[in-house]
């Protein structure tokens, strides 16, 4: 069964480092999308892209966060320098475009900044 | 911004009880998902509805969408400790053929044996 691949699973890190997350959607899905959630609540969208374009990220900290999707397949979230309010959830989800904005998720990188 | 206020935020109860979760807005959506989260996992699809006063089942689970597309439902039947895990609903929202889903507030359901 297809499955949103990401990795890493967890990453601890200290304040003031660069972390990278990547994700692979499920194969066909033109839209990918980054969410943060914290510990029990919903998850929120940071940036979402439709192939290789960045079509919404109004609520991404751009002063330290960036999101790319070159050839339109992968794409990776960097967060550049990590603050202690950054620990989260980071989730990915990607859709087939058209079908009632059903989302299939990754299983998320778990981010602890000490 | 469109807000989505699940209820109740917390609940516990015993295996075999039965339970309705509710996800209310002020917005009208496109669609209405509701997903399951386990811990340290993200969240997996249950269901989508799409018209307003639609019903649909899965097994001991029950969704509902309200008429107006503001509101929905999730009733589970005699509960199981599998049911366990945060539920999250998520409307959609298709403007300008970028689809987009706001997320609810979750609600945490721990079935105790």
């Amino acid at each position: 069964e297809a499955e949103v691949a990401q990795s890493p699973r967890y990453k601890i890190t200290e304040k003031s480092q660069a972390v990278a997350f990547w994700c692979d959607p499920i194969s066909g899905h033109a839209t990918l999308y980054w969410y943060r959630q914290i510990l029990g609540q919903g998850p929120e969208l940071l940036v979402q892209f439709q192939d290789e374009s960045v079509v919404d990220d109004s609520q991404l900290p751009k002063d330290r966060f960036s999101a790319e999707r070159l050839k339109g397949v992968d794409s990776t979230l960097k967060i550049q320098p990590a603050e202690l309010g950054d620990s989260a959830m980071y989730l990915c989800a990607s859709s087939f475009r058209g079908v009632y904005n059903e989302q299939f998720f990754g299983p998320g990188t778990r981010l602890t900044v000490l | 911004t469109q807000l989505l206020e699940q209820s109740p935020q917390f609940l516990s109860i015993q295996e075999g009880e039965n339970l309705t979760v509710y996800c209310n807005s002020s917005s009208v959506f496109s669609s209405l998902q509701w997903y399951r989260q386990e811990p340290g996992e993200g969240p997996v699809l249950l269901v989508t509805v799409v018209t307003g006063g639609e019903v649909k089942k899965l097994k001991r689970l029950t969704f509902q969408f309200g008429d107006a597309r503001k509101d929905s439902s999730l009733h589970i039947t005699a509960a199981q400790p599998g049911d366990t895990g945060l539920y999250l609903c998520a409307g959609g929202d298709t403007n300008f053929g970028n689809e987009k889903l706001t997320f609810g507030t979750g609600t945490r359901l721990t079935i105790i044996p």
